[in-house]
């Protein structure tokens, strides 16, 4: 079973106004951590924001906020104020964190965004 | 602050030919990872380090082999190369296992395979 599912292939978004990407986990860990990561054309993986399972609060850095709704199993990403230079793939991965688990992170297949002018 | 640095960042092989990718962890760190990221895909989990001894096994090919040093870099070995070996390989590394130790990524080696 696929853990991480990201079912929006292609995002766009006008320059300035906010954009939410879905992602939606499968765990039966009770620990475990959720993770976006930017990927521009360059191909570098850049860590946007964590949220643990155990975190009562929504993440939030800068212009990135995590909407964490645990009993959805869902980590949606929102870009506030999108700029040009957000036009890059976005992936959502788990790690699950017990100490029996593995440590290794599972990725969706990703969300294209394009941000218009 | 120092980052993970993967070497070489470009590498083009032929069919058949032996290809060897060196990770270098951020000092202190004492776990690696590698991932495989084909043309268009996510990247996938292919084995890990932790205190030089191998800690998980993903979906690495039997033609692959990798270890971990004293000094704690990481080498993955790939042999009998195959046109489908084109990829972006990323290698991660961490302070320990478990909750809250963050992987940081290196920028990738991208192999291509002719």
């Amino acid at each position: 079973a696929q853990k991480i599912t990201q079912t929006q292939p292609g995002m766009f978004v006008q320059e300035k106004e906010a954009v939410t990407l879905d992602c939606t986990y499968d765990t039966s860990d009770p620990s475990y951590g959720l993770f976006w990561y930017k990927q521009p054309s360059s191909g570098e993986m850049i860590f946007l924001i964590y949220q643990g399972s155990y975190d009562q609060q929504n993440a939030t850095e800068g212009r990135y906020s995590l909407n964490f709704q645990k009993a959805r199993k869902s980590a949606n990403l929102v870009i506030s104020a999108s700029q040009l230079g957000d036009s890059a793939m976005y992936f959502c991965a788990m790690r699950e964190e017990s100490l029996w688990a593995g440590n290794q992170f599972y990725f969706g297949t990703g969300t294209s965004l394009t941000v218009i002018p | 602050a120092a980052g993970v640095i993967q070497s070489p960042r470009h590498l083009i092989k032929e069919k058949r030919e032996t290809a060897t990718l060196k990770c270098y962890p951020i000092p202190r760190h004492d776990t690696v990872y590698w991932y495989q990221q084909g043309p268009g895909q996510d990247p996938q989990f292919l084995i890990s380090f932790y205190e030089k001894m191998q800690s998980d096994k993903g979906s690495i090919p039997d033609r692959f082999s990798a270890q971990q040093f004293s000094d704690y870099h990481s080498e993955l070995n790939m042999s009998s190369l195959e046109l489908g070996d084109s990829a972006l390989y990323f290698c991660a590394s961490s302070l320990g296992r478990g909750q809250g130790y963050e992987q940081y990524f290196g920028p990738g080696t991208r192999l291509t395979v002719t």
